[in-house]
């Protein structure tokens, strides 16, 4: 089946640390990758998204790449700020075509920053 | 332009009871998902919507239903409310083809 695997949180860091929030993946097709973030109160806002083996996405300092072979697709920053602080999702979707907005969560890990 | 915006924020029933949730896409958007969000299952697919059709459906009891009208909005009902059923209701849309949610901010469901 479809599954999204992501390190427990929660994660604790300090301000400019390295962020490294690992995610593996089961798939049974080639999917599409994701990492979500939720800011407390608000809905989860996509933050980046690779579509196809090697390809790096990337946004606001974040990056991961899509590693087919180890089938993993983890979060890194190089420095964090307070401001990032919220829950982070990786997601996975297979299908395309009929059916357009499935997506298999990883449980979330809880990132807090400490000036 | 405006976000996915879902109605009412906060709900509270008791059990038994049966609730009707909104969602309403960004203009434009034609396909509209569901997800429940806890902090044992985490987030869920409940069931997706588009051009009023469900298009696909996730692992709930029957008890769990949604439409979508032809303005895109959607709804989703709970009847037989369970305490288990408290969660946060998470509502997203998306452009047909494009990879990329846009989710509202949620409807709290807590059930006594």
């Amino acid at each position: 089946g479809n599954s999204v695997t992501q390190m427990e949180g929660p994660v604790t860091l300090s301000e400019e640390a390295f962020l490294t929030i690992n995610c593996t993946y089961t798939a049974t097709g080639y999917p599409s990758l994701f990492w979500y973030v939720q800011y407390p109160g608000e809905g989860l806002q996509l933050l980046l998204k690779a579509t196809k083996a090697d390809d790096k996405g990337s946004n606001k300092g974040f990056e991961a790449t899509y590693r087919k072979e180890t089938t993993s697709f983890h979060l890194e920053k190089g420095s964090v700020q307070v401001s990032d602080s919220a829950v982070y999702f990786c997601a996975l979707r297979i299908d395309r075509g009929s059916t357009l907005g499935r997506l298999y969560f990883g449980r979330g890990t809880q990132l807090t920053v400490w000036p | 332009k405006a976000g996915v915006t879902q109605t009412p924020r906060y709900l509270i029933k008791t059990r038994g009871q049966q609730v009707t949730l909104s969602c309403s896409p960004i203009s434009g958007h034609r396909s509209v998902s569901w997800y429940q969000q806890t902090p044992g299952q985490g987030l869920q697919f409940l069931f997706e919507y588009f051009s009023e059709t469900q298009r696909n459906k996730g692992n709930f009891p029957g008890r769990f239903s949604g439409r979508q009208f032809s303005n895109s909005r959607s709804e989703m009902n709970v009847s037989t409310l369970e305490l288990g059923d408290s969660a946060l209701y998470l509502c997203a849309s998306t452009w047909k083809g494009d990879e990329k949610l846009f989710f509202g901010s949620g409807t709290q469901l807590s059930v006594l």
